[in-house]
C-alpha cells in the first residue's frame, strides 16, 4: 500500500540554523499538508499545498516557514532560524483528489532544536 | 479557540472489553469528522469518518456514532486489543480536498491484558 515517507526521521539542530524537512507524498496526490505536534499535545495544522501554491496557512506558520514541491515527488518545509520552540514532531500529509476526504499522515520529523 | 476536544484524556480497558472514547466539537456548522490513531512515534493513522448527514457509522471492529444535537461523536471499539493501545483523536474536516484537518487533544487508550 503506498505511504507517505518523510526524511530524516530525527534532526538535531542548533538554534538559528536552517532547516529542511522532506517528504514524498503518495503518487498521484494533488494536496499536500504539514502538520505539527509538540510533545504530549494535539497535532497542529502548519500549511496546505495544491497546484504550487499555497492554499492555507495558520498562525503558527509565520514568515521563518517556507514550503516547496521542487519536483514531481519532493515536497519540503523550511524553517530559515530555529528557535527552541520549533521542536516538535512535524507531519507531512497528502490528499488524492478534490472530492477525497482522507489525508495520508508520514511518519513524521522529530526536531529537535537546542 | 479549539472546535474540537475530548472528554477524557487516559482510557484503560481490558483486553477483551469494548471501548468508547468520546470526543465533544463546537462548530455546529461541522459537517465531516474523522477518529484517528497514532501509535508511539508514528504519524496519525486514519480509522474511520462520518459526515453530518449520518448518525452512525461502522467498519471493522470500529464504529463511530455522531450527535448532532448535543454535539458530540464517539468511538466504540469492540473487543479491545492490545495492538489498540495507542491515543486516538477526533479531528474535524471542512468539505473538500483542500481543507485542513482540526485535531482535537487526544484520548491515550491503555488496553490490560
Amino acid at each position: 500500500e503506498p505511504e507517505v515517507t518523510q526524511t530524516p526521521s530525527h534532526q538535531v539542530t542548533q538554534m538559528g540554523q536552517e532547516v529542511i524537512l522532506r517528504c514524498v507524498p503518495i503518487s498521484n496526490h494533488l494536496y499536500f499538508y504539514w502538520y505539527r505536534q509538540i510533545l504530549g499535545q494535539k497535532v497542529e495544522f502548519l500549511v496546505s499545498f495544491y497546484n504550487n501554491e499555497i492554499s492555507e496557512k495558520s498562525e503558527i506558520f509565520d514568515d521563518q516557514f517556507s514550503v516547496e514541491r521542487p519536483d514531481g515527488s519532493n515536497f519540503t518545509l523550511k524553517i530559515r532560524s530555529t528557535k527552541l520552540e520549533d521542536s516538535a514532531m512535524y507531519f507531512c500529509a497528502s490528499t488524492p483528489e478534490r472530492v477525497s476526504e482522507t489525508q495520508y499522515f508520514g511518519p513524521g520529523t522529530r526536531l529537535l532544536v537546542l | 479557540g479549539e472546535s474540537v476536544g475530548l472528554h477524557l484524556p487516559t482510557l484503560s480497558v481490558q483486553e477483551g472489553d469494548n471501548s468508547i472514547i468520546n470526543c465533544a466539537y463546537s462548530n455546529s456548522a461541522s459537517d465531516y469528522f474523522i477518529w484517528y490513531k497514532q501509535e508511539s512515534g508514528k504519524g496519525p493513522q486514519f480509522i474511520i469518518d462520518i459526515r453530518s448527514n449520518m448518525d452512525k457509522r461502522q467498519g471493522q471492529r470500529v464504529t463511530v456514532l455522531l450527535n448532532k444535537t448535543v454535539k458530540h461523536l464517539s468511538l466504540q471499539i469492540a473487543a479491545t486489543q492490545p495492538g489498540d493501545s495507542a491515543v486516538y483523536f477526533c479531528a474535524e474536516k471542512g468539505s473538500g480536498g483542500y481543507q485542513k484537518v482540526t485535531f482535537g487533544t487526544g484520548t491515550k487508550l491503555q488496553v490490560i491484558p
